[in-house]
């Protein structure tokens, strides 16, 4: 299957700083990525879907000021949690569609943990 | 939105066989996928159904019934590693974005 990358796979920052969570498809073009949030013992949350070149699409309730998604390339999206405060401490998964797999399959990224002091 | 309903937590043995249902109301029909996710990781994908009928491959099958909104994660000869959370997605709303549902807890035990 596809290799989907994300870096860093864990941050602890400072309350008010911002974190930025970079996304990778290693080895095909993403037509598409999503962003994810998970609360633990919950399930994946969809925060935003992003095409390449165009600006995300963000899920009712998600404070697109505070998540910005910039998918720049068709390879990488970041997302950057602004003035971070200890309630957005989750799980932040990406996953990339458009790759080798035959069914619209999603590839995930490992996650990264975010934890704000 | 779609309404995707599946067990907290099951328990089992290991060596026995053990299914996990799901059930999920939507229009727009595109899919339904089965996820194994360990504490901590990423989701991994299992399988993937958009016609009814059963779906073998290896020791895990799904089974999908669109009509009756429901499938069905089927695992045999259960192993200790097979101790993580279970998420069924669906498709709907004629979008290829999936919606999770909240995930089945299996703990398998020896």
């Amino acid at each position: 299957g596809a290799v989907v990358s994300q870096h860093p796979s864990w941050v602890i920052c400072k309350s008010g700083t911002s974190v930025k969570i970079e996304c990778r498809s290693l080895d095909f073009q993403a037509t598409t990525m999503f962003w994810y949030r998970q609360f633990p013992k919950q399930s994946l949350m969809l925060m935003a879907t992003s095409n390449e070149g165009s600006k995300a699409t963000y899920e009712q309730g998600v404070e697109k000021d505070k998540f910005l998604i910039n998918h720049a390339s068709l390879t990488l999206s970041t997302l950057t949690v602004t003035s971070a405060h200890p309630e957005d401490s989750s799980f932040y998964i990406c996953s990339a569609a458009g790759g080798a797999g035959s069914y619209n399959e999603q590839f995930f990224g490992p996650g990264t943990r975010l934890t704000v002091l | 939105g779609q309404n995707i309903d599946q067990p907290t937590e099951m328990t089992a043995t290991e060596g026995a066989i053990v299914q996990i249902n799901c059930t999920y109301q939507t229009s727009g029909f595109n899919g339904l996928f089965w996820y194994q996710q360990h504490a901590g990781e990423a989701p991994t994908f299992l399988s993937y159904n958009v016609l009814d009928g059963l779906e073998e491959k290896g020791r895990f099958s799904s089974f999908l019934s669109r009509s009756k909104g429901y499938s069905y994660l089927l695992l045999k000869e259960l192993q200790m590693k097979d101790s993580a959370s279970y998420l069924c997605a669906v498709y709907g709303g004629g979008s290829y974005i999936p919606t999770f549902g909240r995930g089945t807890s299996l703990i398998v035990h020896p």
